[in-house]
């Protein structure tokens, strides 16, 4: 079954509002990871956090990952409209070599 | 570098048929891996390999069978085509999987089975 769990699967929100999306495991991970899939690409790389509590920024995005870590978020301060996508995190469960990820939150964005 | 390389971009296939989804890669990479991507469920691992001659099952490997005789090259069979394999699938790779590098996304190859 799926190990990492994200919501909300979809999101419409107006340009210049914020975003966040959120992924829980019931396991203990290693890292998460977080990707950006354009419309009709593939998913790109964002970043990665492995620390306990770690939060990272990039410009507008916020990573956190929780002191558990079991869950992380991304979170989007005032979007876009070059921020249309969908939103992955994928993790390593802890004694795994496999890379699994979140079922995705598609942003969308009225201008 | 051409970085991930997949092949066909688009293939329609008849149920039974069988095919060979194509996969490069020219960074030297140790891992890779096969995904399928469904909507709403985003990103299903089918099988991986953490070096030449070496691979092992994801989480959805009925179907499918992978081979790994190069660094480069990560094809992934599918030995009787079924409706349900109907997907977009993508070829990822990275350093190494010990260190939880970066993922390299090929373009995709959109799967439609009749």
């Amino acid at each position: 079954g799926q190990q990492v769990m994200q919501i909300p699967q979809y999101q419409h929100v107006q340009e210049g509002e914020d975003f966040t999306t959120y992924c829980n495991s019931s396991t203990t991970l290693s890292n998460i990871q977080w990707y950006k899939q354009r419309p009709g690409g593939h998913p790109v790389f964002l970043i990665q956090l492995v620390k306990s509590g770690e939060v990272k920024k990039q410009k507008r995005l916020t990573f956190q990952f929780g002191e558990a870590k079991k869950n992380s978020s991304l979170h989007i301060t005032a979007t876009q409209t070059t921020d249309v996508g969908t939103y992955f995190c994928a993790a390593t469960v802890q004694g795994a070599q496999k890379l699994v990820f979140g079922q995705g939150t598609r942003l969308t964005i009225n201008p | 570098n051409a970085g991930v390389t997949q092949t066909p971009k688009f293939q329609v296939l008849k149920t039974g048929q069988s095919m060979t989804l194509q996969c490069a890669q020219d960074m030297n990479h140790e891992y890779m891996s096969w995904y399928r991507q469904d909507p709403g469920m985003g990103l299903r691992l089918i099988h991986y390999s953490v070096g030449a001659g070496i691979t092992d099952q994801g989480e959805v490997p009925n179907g499918y069978n992978v081979s790994r005789s190069t660094t480069e090259d990560f094809p992934l069979r599918l030995l009787s085509a079924a409706p349900s394999q109907t997907s977009v699938y993508f070829c990822a790779s990275s350093w190494s999987f010990m260190y939880q590098e970066t993922q390299y996304f090929g373009p995709g190859t959109r799967l439609l089975v009749l």
